[in-house]
């Protein structure tokens, strides 16, 4: 597809459970950026590859949150033991760099977590 | 640390009012300025990309301003209709890289 997809749309887990979340981002992108919105909140950095480079992981809440690039493309969100102050939408986003620099980051649609 | 805010944090319209919404920046280390539309159920959608003082950006009915020496932007919708409700997020960056800052948003609903 010609856009960013996430997979799953929904996941419901129980708490301590470990989730993953799945992002497929544009072809040719090589900035990917995930984001959390809880409720209430507004959207929320979590981390950020950047091609080869190592990530910057500055906005991960807690050690139980890790994340992975394989081959500079698909990227998983990994939240171990999960908690329910985990409940959110997490969005992840892509990036071309033109002209100097990453301009307007392209969105998923999200996946939404519920932790029971 | 950057604290992006927007206001009102909702807001509720009849068709054909014409709006606007607020979001302040710091105006330090500014680099640019984004603001998207999210529809429920749906993904964001980028509208503006501003990066130099005094722009102006236009999208049919919508438009954006941007004064980056005070650090705010004002985001106007002419004859609001319906489908013009969503959350109209702003986000700020401070390089050529990196993340999003985000505001809260503004829930704009648009009443036939």
């Amino acid at each position: 597809g010609a856009g960013v997809s996430q997979s799953p749309s929904n996941k419901v887990t129980e708490k301590g459970k470990d989730v993953e979340l799945r992002c497929d981002p544009i072809s040719g992108h090589t900035a990917l950026y995930w984001y959390r919105q809880s409720l209430g909140q507004g959207l929320e950095f979590l981390i950020y590859f950047q091609g080869n480079s190592a990530p910057d992981k500055s906005g991960l809440p807690s050690d139980r949150f890790s994340a992975e690039r394989t081959g500079g493309s698909v990227s998983t969100l990994t939240i171990q033991r999960t908690q329910q102050e985990d409940s959110a939408v997490y969005l992840c986003a892509s990036s071309l760099w033109k002209g100097g620099s990453y301009n307007e980051q392209f969105f998923g649609p999200g996946t939404r977590l519920t932790v029971l | 640390i950057l604290n992006v805010e927007q206001s009102p944090q909702s807001l509720h319209v009849q068709e054909g009012d014409s709006t606007n919404f607020t979001c302040s920046f710091p105006s330090s280390n500014f680099y640019a300025l984004h603001w998207y539309r999210w529809e429920t159920a749906k993904s964001p959608e980028a509208l503006f990309v501003m990066t130099l003082n005094g722009d102006e950006k236009k999208k049919g009915r919508i438009s954006a301003t941007l004064n980056t020496k005070e650090g705010y932007s004002y985001l106007y919708i002419k004859g609001s209709q319906p489908e013009d409700s969503a959350t109209y997020l702003c986000a700020s960056r401070g390089g050529s890289q990196g993340n999003l800052i985000f505001g809260k948003g503004t829930k704009l609903s648009v009443k036939p």
